[in-house]
């Protein structure tokens, strides 16, 4: 079984530039998670979606905004990128908001210059 | 949510045994103990996930107090490949599927 894809795995972007993100998640899964890692920071949740609905949303402003599509994929999308947005993005996927076990993906690293 | 207290780091030798200590003393009677880790340049992976008995699996074993209010992951015979950070974190199975992590563990491993 694949697990879960991130692409793409680097990306290069410019501040004030808007930038979109997707994830694939394990055949089956029907949820999926964003999550933002920093060096200071460390890892902080984004959003989760179920069903093409969002059910949590973490504390981020309204410049990072996701989506789910019929078939479980996700995409996230940053506007107005800012030089702080630099981080590693993760996605998870699991079965479904129950809490049960997540898969990660191995991330998109974005460096903003 | 309940919040866990790791150690900020700590070391190991090959080939032995690593206790890693987790307290969460406002742990709820519905919160399942959950760690996963996170290798170097990799996203975290799932480790393994208990609520009141002690739990094994291949990679490792969960002890947990009977009062719930601490637990340690037991990984049996440390190598170099499990050096990474570990993260101890309560989940509330059933109500949503988002982790609050912490700063975790980092375990360094000595050759």
């Amino acid at each position: 079984k694949a697990g879960v894809t991130q692409t793409p795995r680097y990306l290069i972007k410019t501040r004030g530039q808007q930038v979109t993100l997707s994830c694939s998640p394990i055949s089956g899964h029907r949820s999926v998670s964003w999550y933002q890692q920093t060096p200071g920071q460390g890892l902080q949740f984004l959003f989760e979606y179920f069903s093409e609905t969002q059910r949590n949303k973490g504390n981020f402003p309204g410049r990072f905004s996701g989506r789910q599509f019929s078939n479980s994929r996700s995409e996230m999308n940053v506007s107005t990128l800012e030089l702080g947005d630099s981080a590693l993005y993760l996605c998870a996927s699991s079965l479904d908001f129950r809490g049960n076990i997540q898969y990660f993906g191995a991330g998109t690293r974005l460096s903003v210059l | 949510d309940a919040k866990t207290t790791q150690p900020n780091s700590m070391e190991s030798n090959e080939e032995e045994p690593v206790h890693l200590p987790c307290n969460h003393s406002t742990i709820s009677g519905t919160d399942y103990i959950h760690w996963y880790r996170q290798l170097p340049s990799q996203g975290p992976e799932y480790v393994i996930h208990g609520l009141t008995s002690n739990v094994n699996n291949r990679m490792a074993s969960l002890a947990i107090a009977e009062d719930r209010k601490s637990s340690t992951l037991i990984l049996h015979r440390a190598t170099l490949r499990d050096a990474a950070v570990y993260y101890c974190i309560l989940r509330d199975v059933g109500r949503d599927d988002k982790i609050i992590f912490g700063k975790g563990t980092r375990l360094h491993i000595l050759p």
